[in-house]
């Protein structure tokens, strides 16, 4: 069955530097989630989005900003980085005619900054 | 607001020992979902369970069984006989009830890291 795909599965960067990272969630999938996962740390809720229009936000930087398109893959815009957000970054999808509290995860983005 | 509590930040067991992980949550919601998610050295969260509020009977699936007690909101996680497989960040999870356009976020736990020797 598809899964949650995310590319690209690593990714260095310098300070200052601008990366995106992509999500392609599960077909029919409507919500797609992100989440920051920092070195020995829990996963930390950034944002979400249902129906192409955001749906939650949690702690993501003002430098971060992220859109869901017509297909659904959504991406992550990060700008002006920092060493700080060397993280694993997880997204996930749903659907919401599906089973309540159903995540679906892929597998992840590590983005290293130097 | 939610909150996800794992007491145990490492646990050193050797191989076919039992094992239980403690998960405590904090939430006001009647209606949330709890979870359980294995992360191996590669990284990837590996879902294990989800349950729901309203449904406390306890679960096993093979060498995983799962204790959830509302009256002392937690949801304890057992590994019998575990293996070195086992060897990973077990994270628990919360979720409230979804919200009308999408709202299933998960406020996670710390995490615990087991480690199993031989």
């Amino acid at each position: 069955a598809a899964g949650v795909i995310q590319s690209p599965r690593h990714l260095i960067k310098e300070k200052r530097e601008t990366a995106t990272l992509k999500c392609y969630p599960i077909p029919r999938h409507d919500t797609v989630y992100w989440y920051q996962q920092g070195p020995g740390q829990d996963p930390q809720f950034l944002i979400s989005f249902y129906e192409k229009m955001q749906s939650d936000k949690g702690s993501i930087p003002d430098r971060f900003s992220a859109q869901q398109f017509s297909d659904y893959h959504s991406e992550l815009n990060m700008s002006s980085l920092e060493l700080g957000d060397s993280a694993l970054y997880f997204c996930a999808s749903s659907f919401r005619q599906g089973s309540p509290g159903e995540l679906f995860f892929g597998e992840g983005s590590r983005l290293t900054v130097l | 607001a939610q909150k996800v509590t794992q007491a145990q930040t490492e646990i050193s067991v050797v191989e076919k020992e039992d094992v239980t992980l403690d998960c405590v949550y904090e939430t006001r919601d009647t209606t949330y979902y709890l979870f359980w998610y294995k992360q191996p050295p590669s990284g990837e969260l590996v879902f294990l369970i989800r349950r729901n509020s309203f449904d406390e009977q306890n679960e096993i699936s093979g060498r995983y069984s799962w204790n959830f007690q509302k009256s002392t909101s937690s949801f304890n996680f057992t590994i019998t006989a575990s293996q070195v497989v086992d060897s990973a960040v077990y994270f628990c999870a919360l979720s409230e009830a979804p919200l009308t356009g999408g709202g299933n976020k998960l406020t996670f736990g710390t995490g615990t890291q087991l480690k199993v020797e031989l």
